[in-house]
């Protein structure tokens, strides 16, 4: 089946710096990826949509230049959070589509804790 | 854009009971509707899945039911066990232009108590 693997599953950073979250489909080719947030017993909120060598679309809301997304290859999608803040902490997930059989659906990464000290 | 609602928010049932989640939606040409299973810190699980072009689905103890007319799909998992117990999110996908959208509902926290 298909999978996503997401790096690094846990991360703390200091407020004022950037961290980057990594998501590689690992056996098809993902024209499309998606990123997520999702706050503690809350449901997961979609950030932006990420299309291979195109730039992504973001959601209402959401700050195109504090959450900074590649996609540069078929099978890789990165979410860059700028100037991190407290208020950044969360739970990102990426998700990823295989176009080429419908029949998987959306396939999830395992997750990144992100905390901001 | 499309907007899923989910009900209940809490579901406590006693293990062999069965338990239902219903979920609407507002966008018409959704036609894709998977249910995930998420345990505490865990990414979703897909358990069941169901296409606009089908009225329901079973796999083992677990089935969803699709009315499209109306709207609403729900997922029904019979002979709960402890196991069950975990956050289920339903979800609604669109497509929007050249992309699909997967939007989901607030979720629904099942308890199955032994």
């Amino acid at each position: 089946g298909a999978v996503v693997s997401q790096h690094p599953s846990w991360v703390i950073c200091k407020s004022g710096t950037s961290v980057k979250i990594e998501c590689r489909s690992l056996d098809f080719q993902a024209t499309t990826m998606f990123w997520y947030r999702q706050f503690p017993k809350q449901s997961l909120m979609l950030m932006a949509t990420s299309n291979e060598g195109s730039k992504a679309t973001y959601e209402q809301g959401v700050e195109k230049d504090k959450f900074l997304i590649n996609h540069a290859s078929l099978t890789l999608s990165t979410l860059t959070v700028t100037s991190a803040h407290p208020e950044d902490s969360s739970f990102y997930i990426c998700s990823a589509r295989d176009v080429k059989n419908p029949n998987y659906g959306y396939t999830f990464g395992s997750g990144t804790r992100l905390t901001v000290v | 854009g499309e907007n899923v609602e989910q009900h209940p928010s809490t579901l406590s049932v006693q293990e062999g009971d069965s338990a239902v989640i219903k979920c609407t939606y507002s966008d018409s040409a959704s036609n894709y509707f998977p249910w995930y299973k998420q345990e505490l810190g865990k990414r979703p699980q897909l358990i069941i899945d169901i296409r606009s072009n089908v009225g329901e689905k079973k796999d083992q103890r677990i089935a969803v039911t699709l009315n499209k007319t109306a709207k609403h799909f729900s997922l029904h998992i019979t002979e709960t066990q402890p196991e069950d117990s975990a956050v289920y999110f339903c979800a609604a996908s669109t497509r929007e232009g050249s992309n699909y959208k997967l939007t989901f509902g607030k979720g629904t926290l099942l308890t199955v108590n032994p």
